[in-house]
């Protein structure tokens, strides 16, 4: 089975801090995913990577950086964490290479900014 | 651009009943993927059911089943004899079939419908 980890279920830091979400899949996967979801809103497409130390911006970018120097593991960094940045982050993989191919989430992580 | 409609916030079935969820697109391409995905509370997102707009025939796994009407842009949802561990939040999503490059690769998500289900 295909399986995505993340670094924290929950996570609370304040205003200015920088954070750290860290994502690790298991499975060769080339294209590595992360979306924030907010109720009402779904889920949004923050950055995504077909491989390693490339990166494109998705749906929504503006205050987050991505890492990914390694193929299993992706991360999503914000530079100075405000409290519009309270949300689910969810991380995901998949195979790469095909068209249509599944989406692979991990567990989430629920991060509160004070 | 492409979007994804989700129209039911949340609805509630009977267990052992059907329920059907809606879901509506709107694209201008003839080729690309339909996905329902599942989110259980606070359990991580798993897919459902998975169809390919190429391909006429609803897919159906288990007690889940699509009825998939291209000409509509519709792809709803049937959960046959509901159970408890159904409940969740059920997420519709769209994924062009264009060669991957750019964002018209990535999944386009609904906002999906929460499901109740009573015992």
């Amino acid at each position: 089975d295909v399986k995505v980890t993340q670094s924290s279920r929950y996570l609370v830091k304040r205003t200015g801090e920088k954070v750290f979400l860290e994502c690790v899949q298991d499975m060769d996967h080339e294209n590595m995913f992360w979306y924030r979801q907010d109720p009402g809103l779904g889920l949004r497409l923050i950055y995504f990577s077909y491989d390693v130390k490339m990166k494109e911006k998705g749906d929504i970018p503006e205050g987050y950086s991505v890492s990914r120097e390694k193929k299993e593991r992706f991360s999503l960094i914000l530079e100075s964490a405000s409290t519009n940045q309270t949300s689910m982050y969810l991380c995901a993989s998949s195979i790469g290479g095909r068209v249509g191919e599944t989406q692979y989430f991990g567990p989430g992580t629920r991060l509160l900014v004070l | 651009a492409q979007t994804v409609t989700q129209s039911q916030p949340e609805m509630s079935v009977q267990e052992a009943e059907t329920v059907t969820l809606s879901c509506t697109y709107d694209t201008s391409e003839s080729d690309y993927y339909l996905f329902w995905y599942k989110q259980p509370p606070s359990r991580q997102m798993i897919l459902v059911i998975r169809q390919e707009a190429y391909k006429q025939q609803n897919a159906t796994e288990n007690r889940f089943s699509v009825n998939f009407q291209k000409a509509a842009k519709s792809f709803s949802l049937k959960i046959s004899d509901s159970q408890l561990g159904d409940a969740a939040m059920y997420f519709c999503a769209y994924r062009s079939g264009l060669n991957y490059g750019g964002s018209q690769g990535n999944l386009i998500f609904g906002k999906g419908t929460k499901l109740s289900v009573k015992p």
